[in-house]
């Protein structure tokens, strides 16, 4: 079965502009997790959805969001980019919650703020 | 911020060597997993250890956990030069998510 989609793979922004990163989880998987990953701080946790809710958010401020459509798919939308938010962006997807099951990560997509 | 800890940031190991690695937490937990990434793509889940469980073996990985100390050991037998890549523990509580650690560097030698 397919894995964890992420689109696009590579990205290239100037600060102040906003960006959506899309996912498409497992199919069946109706929980999708995101993540930023960066060098000096690691994998940070963005917020977590399922069945279109959101059940918990990191500390990220408001410019990170996020949203899950009735198919499962998922969007994360960074507004007024800061030269900060260039990171590799991780989307995980799992069949009900992560703590129980665990996540299948998508390749992730490369954000570049310049 | 994270809750694991790896320990040693980086190992150099020769192929055919074991490979351990450790991780501590600081919370309870419902279940601890570690993962795998290579060159920066997305992580890969390797094994998860519940709670109530003190060791589980897949292939050729071994995962203990101590609940008491709260710590986690991952041990890598005979590697291989496909080993090679960055190993990250996450401790699972009841939040919908995953604490990840910083992650330990292990590079295989041939």
């Amino acid at each position: 079965k397919a894995g964890v989609t992420q689109t696009p793979r590579y990205l290239i922004k100037t600060r102040g502009q906003q960006v959506t990163l899309s996912c498409s989880p497992i199919s069946g998987h109706r929980s999708v997790s995101w993540y930023q990953q960066t060098p000096g701080q690691g994998l940070q946790f963005l917020f977590e959805y399922f069945s279109e809710t959101q059940r918990n958010k990191g500390n990220f401020p408001g410019r990170f969001s996020g949203r899950q459509f009735s198919n499962s798919r998922s969007e994360m939308n960074v507004s007024t980019l800061e030269l900060g938010d260039s990171a590799l962006y991780l989307c995980a997807s799992s069949l009900d919650s992560p703590s129980n099951y665990g996540y299948t990560f998508g390749s992730g997509t490369r954000l570049t703020v310049v | 911020s994270q809750q694991g800890e790896e320990d040693p940031q980086a190992l150099s190991i020769q192929e055919g060597e074991n490979a351990t690695m450790n991780c501590s937490y600081k919370t309870s937990i419902n279940n601890l997993q570690w993962y795998r990434q290579n060159s920066g793509r997305g992580l890969v889940h390797l094994i998860l250890i519940r709670s109530n469980e003190r060791e589980k073996h897949s292939g050729r990985l071994r995962v203990t956990l101590d609940t008491s100390k709260k710590s986690s050991s991952l041990l890598i037998t005979a590697s291989r030069a496909a080993d090679t890549a960055s190993y990250f523990c996450a401790t699972a509580s009841n939040d919908y998510k995953l604490s990840f650690g910083a992650g330990t560097t292990v590079t295989v030698r041939a």
